[in-house]
């Protein structure tokens, strides 16, 4: 019954290869998107879909690609990893609208480049 | 820049006894306001929202807001070490409705037994 899933939970792989990572929320909200949080605990917004179509696309690499098939879906797919690139990444989703806002949180994908 | 101050901690509480959580933020806009709590290794979870001046309650949680000081306030009344976790202030901007929210960098609490 979990309401934001995201896989994998762990990821680790070496610089310069390409990976991906799915999230699936079964709240039959509008909206998803994808954070970054770094390992100073700052969260910050990467990308945000509403409806499959992209709303908010923050300064993030072009080797960030979001792809959203259906709007309980938002995959993200990153090309060339660097180091810094580590982090952990959350999927989120919630209800647009001004009485929304609330995000619920999948449970994170710790990603390690080496 | 629109900015989401917080003091970082770490906040030390005795059990019982309440605690405070502070954040400021730069957007008068802004008109949605959130508090997370994140556990350590966890992901962040929705405790409050609050949306006008004044105060809201729920169970030991209390917001507080205060627009024209560009304010939000958490207080957790009867402490407990369960509520030991990372607080994050959450402001929406305006240019985005509540779909884009800016986050602090979170107060560390310890609940002291």
């Amino acid at each position: 019954d979990t309401a934001v899933s995201q896989t994998p939970k762990y990821l680790v792989t070496q610089m310069g290869n390409d990976k991906s990572i799915k999230c699936e929320q079964n709240l039959g909200h509008d909206t998803m998107y994808w954070y970054k949080q770094d390992s100073k605990k700052f969260l910050k917004i990467m990308f945000s879909y509403n409806n499959k179509e992209l709303i908010i696309n923050e300064t993030v690499p072009n080797r960030f690609s979001p792809k959203s098939p259906d709007k309980a879906h938002l995959n993200l797919h990153i090309n060339s990893l660097e180091l810094g690139d580590s982090a952990v990444y959350f999927c989120a989703s919630s209800v647009s609208g001004t009485s929304g806002g609330g995000k619920f949180f999948g449970p994170g994908t710790r990603l390690t480049v080496l | 820049q629109k900015e989401v101050e917080q003091n970082s901690g770490p906040l030390s509480v005795p059990e019982g006894a309440i605690a405070s959580l502070n954040c400021t933020y730069s957007d008068r806009g802004s008109q949605s306001f959130f508090w997370y709590r994140q556990y350590s290794g966890k992901s962040p979870e929705l405790i409050m929202s609050i949306y006008s001046n004044g105060d809201k309650e729920d169970g030991r949680f209390t917001a507080q807001l205060n627009k024209a000081s560009q304010y939000v306030s958490l207080l957790i009344r009867d402490s407990q070490p369960s509520d030991s976790a990372t607080y994050l202030c959450a402001v929406n901007d305006p240019n985005f409705g509540n779909e884009k929210l800016t986050f602090g960098t979170g107060t560390r609490l310890t609940i002291i037994p």
